[in-house]
């Protein structure tokens, strides 16, 4: 149980064009969906936290209009890079909360961005 | 914020060896978790420690919440053990989780 999948697994895109990255939580509800970007041989940072049907919650630093995040249901939430930069290229990871006692968050598989 | 560091940055082990890679971080926390990241960058649920004891297989793990740290355990390394793993903790209200510093694991034949 408490499966994450990411789509698409890796993606080549030239510059000024968007690029959507789908995170889908598959057997199970995820009210909250948490966005993350690692670059190579670093750690993972937090870039925003998705609450379904609200707006959501970026970490400083990160610009809410270049990296818009969608979460319309509970099982999905969408992160769309806009207007792409080589400096965006990364690898892109998005997790979720299954309800219940523990909080537990499960990662998805990530989605390597490489902007040319 | 909270800080979150781990020990040590990279190791290397003969298989069949044994580590304990260790966590500290600088507040309180409600939640600890262990993650294997594996060569193709999928963390791995490892343990959800965020005090006590837990066992599964050749790993373990132990938080002392009190005293700030979490340390994991892996016995009788295998090749396959190797990653990067990483512990990441969650304090106060909020629901995000902070990642440590990494500690990048190789086990050689």
């Amino acid at each position: 149980g408490a499966v994450v999948s990411q789509h698409p697994s890796w993606v080549i895109c030239k510059s000024g064009t968007s690029v959507k990255i789908e995170c889908r939580s598959l057997d199970f509800q995820a009210t909250t969906m948490f966005w993350y970007r690692q670059f190579p041989k670093q750690s993972l940072m937090l870039m925003a936290t998705s609450n379904e049907g609200s707006k959501a919650t970026y970490e400083q630093g990160v610009e809410k209009d270049k990296f818009l995040i969608n979460h319309a249901s509970l099982t999905l939430s969408t992160l769309t890079v806009t207007s792409a930069h080589p400096e965006d290229s990364s690898f892109y990871i998005c997790s979720a909360i299954a309800s219940g006692v523990y909080n537990e968050q499960f990662f998805g598989p990530g989605t390597r961005l490489t902007v040319l | 914020g909270i800080q979150v560091e781990q020990s040590p940055p990279d190791l290397i082990l003969q298989e069949g060896a044994n580590s304990t890679l260790r966590c500290n971080f600088s507040d309180s926390v409600n939640n600890l978790q262990w993650f294997h990241q594996n060569p193709w960058g999928q963390l791995i649920n490892l343990f959800y420690i965020p005090s006590g004891t837990k066992q599964n297989g050749r790993l373990s793990a132990t938080t002392v919440a009190t005293e700030r740290y979490s340390l994991l355990y892996i016995s009788s390394s295998q090749t396959t053990d190797s990653g990067v793993y990483f512990c990441a903790v969650k304090a106060g209200t909020a629901s995000k989780l902070t990642f440590g510093t990494g500690t990048r694991l190789q086990v050689t034949l």
